[in-house]
């Protein structure tokens, strides 16, 4: 258990609609990040918030949003889906590297898979 | 210039066997970490080894051993006694920096396949 927890696990929708995925970082934690995993392919990085700022994008399409609470757990909206949005997400939370620059890795939650239809 | 490139898109191994999962990156940063991931097939990804870029001796978790190679920005997976269950995607990625918040670069995975 990587103390990630992301909810739905899975999802099925069709073209058009919006949906909501959620992500509760591990305790202690300030940073959250997206990723979007299409069939057999690599980590596409999406978003990153830390301690409710974002702070840094990548390949996130207008269609999508992101945002952090003040309590650090993360939303991401997808919206106006399209077949090509089906894909498995996965938020990651990660602690801040030591001094020395130890650690600091990324925990992943298990992920939410979308189905558009 | 890609942060993480891991050139081996398929890897064959005998059970019992090592292998090794080959893995470059890029950086001018001086501080940096590097990890390796697996991901089964059921999906989950699976935080495997970390290495420092200030660590002097090459990182090792049970059958999981890091080759970091600092000149050639190297830092390969070797995964010793193979077992049907590492059959699995695994990624390279890499943190730059010890400021909070960084970002992390993957590479695009090396789906291994162990032979029984």
């Amino acid at each position: 258990d990587s103390g990630v927890t992301q909810t739905p696990k899975h999802l099925i929708t069709a073209t058009g609609q919006r949906v909501t995925l959620r992500c509760s970082p591990r305790s202690g934690d300030l940073s959250v990040y997206w990723y979007q995993q299409s069939l057999d392919q690599g980590l596409q990085f999406l978003i990153q918030y830390y301690n409710g700022e974002e702070r840094a994008k990548g390949n996130i399409l207008e269609r999508f949003s992101a945002q952090q609470f003040p309590d650090l757990h993360s939303e991401l909206n997808l919206s106006s889906l399209e077949l090509g949005d089906s894909a498995l997400y996965f938020c990651a939370s990660s602690g801040p590297p030591s001094r020395e620059g130890q650690g600091g890795e990324l925990f992943f939650g298990e992920g939410s898979r979308l189905t558009v239809l | 210039a890609q942060k993480i490139t891991q050139t081996q898109p398929g890897m064959f191994v005998q059970e019992k066997e090592a292998v090794t999962l080959d893995c470059t990156y890029d950086t001018s940063d001086p501080s940096y970490g590097l990890f390796w991931y697996k991901q089964p097939s059921s999906g989950e990804m699976i935080f495997l080894i970390y290495q420092g870029s200030y660590d002097q001796q090459n990182a090792t978790e049970g059958r999981y051993s890091l080759n970091f190679q600092k000149a050639r920005k190297s830092a390969n997976l070797v995964i010793s006694a193979s077992q049907l269950g590492d059959s699995a995607m695994y990624f390279c990625a890499m943190r730059e920096g010890l400021g909070t918040g960084n970002q992390f670069y993957f590479g695009t995975g090396t789906s291994l396949t162990v032979i029984p």
